[in-house]
């Protein structure tokens, strides 16, 4: 069955510091992959995707990930967090296109230290 | 431009008692999508729409119908609420097509449900 999985249940940096955050994903092909950001109480918005093509993605808000096909990984990284990049993030993937829906990641919450 | 609308924004419910959660939205897309999310564990799809008139399960369908009522609305009705339906529901719309840029799903605001 297809999977996304970030190991990760929570991540704390320093204001200014590099992040790191990780995702695995099983897919019997390559999956579109999707990473969404949740602010408090609010919905869910799209930082970056990847379908095909260069492996380096960029996104909103500084973000960018890097597909490793070797590895089964599409890890989101930022150079310099800012207090307000505080929020919960989730990894998801498609099968193909189709209309049956995002499979998600148990999300990696993320805190700010100043 | 709207995007994707959800209401109501709260609701408490009784055990037992039945609502329905509205989602409509304005971008024309085709498929609509019902996830549910709980703490530690992602959001969980429930039912899902692929085009006006098709509806299918999707991970949770327990305990949900839903109605694709036209191409823009898409309601989740629960029959009889539980405890275990307490839960932050998602309404999300996008437009596959076959072509990759249209995959992406955009998310209303969420309905906090709590059922004592």
């Amino acid at each position: 069955a297809q999977s996304v999985t970030q190991p990760d249940i929570h991540i704390t940096v320093s204001e200014g510091a590099s992040l790191e955050l990780r995702c695995n994903y099983s897919y019997g092909a390559t999956p579109y992959l999707f990473w969404y950001v949740q602010s408090p109480g609010q919905g869910l918005q799209l930082l970056l995707k990847y379908f095909s093509g260069d492996t380096l993605v960029q996104g909103i808000k500084g973000f960018e990930a890097e597909f490793k096909r070797s590895q089964s990984s599409f890890n989101l990284r930022k150079p310099s967090v800012h207090w307000s990049d505080a929020a919960e993030y989730f990894c998801a993937g498609d099968s193909g296109g189709g209309a049956d829906g995002l499979t998600f990641g148990k999300g990696t919450h993320l805190i700010i230290q100043p | 431009n709207a995007g994707v609308t959800q209401t109501p924004k709260f609701q408490v419910l009784k055990t037992g008692q039945s609502m329905t959660l509205q989602c409509a939205q304005d971008m024309n897309h085709n498929s609509m999508y019902w996830y549910r999310q709980d703490p530690g564990m992602g959001l969980r799809l429930i039912y899902y729409s692929a085009s006006e008139g098709t509806t299918d399960k999707g991970e949770v369908p327990n305990g949900y119908n839903v109605s694709r009522l036209n191409k823009r609305e898409f309601s989740l009705r629960l029959e009889s609420a539980a405890p275990s339906q307490t839960s932050v529901y998602f309404c999300a719309s996008s437009d596959p097509d076959g072509r990759v840029m249209n995959t992406e799903a955009f998310f209303g605001q969420g309905t906090r449900l709590t059922v004592v």
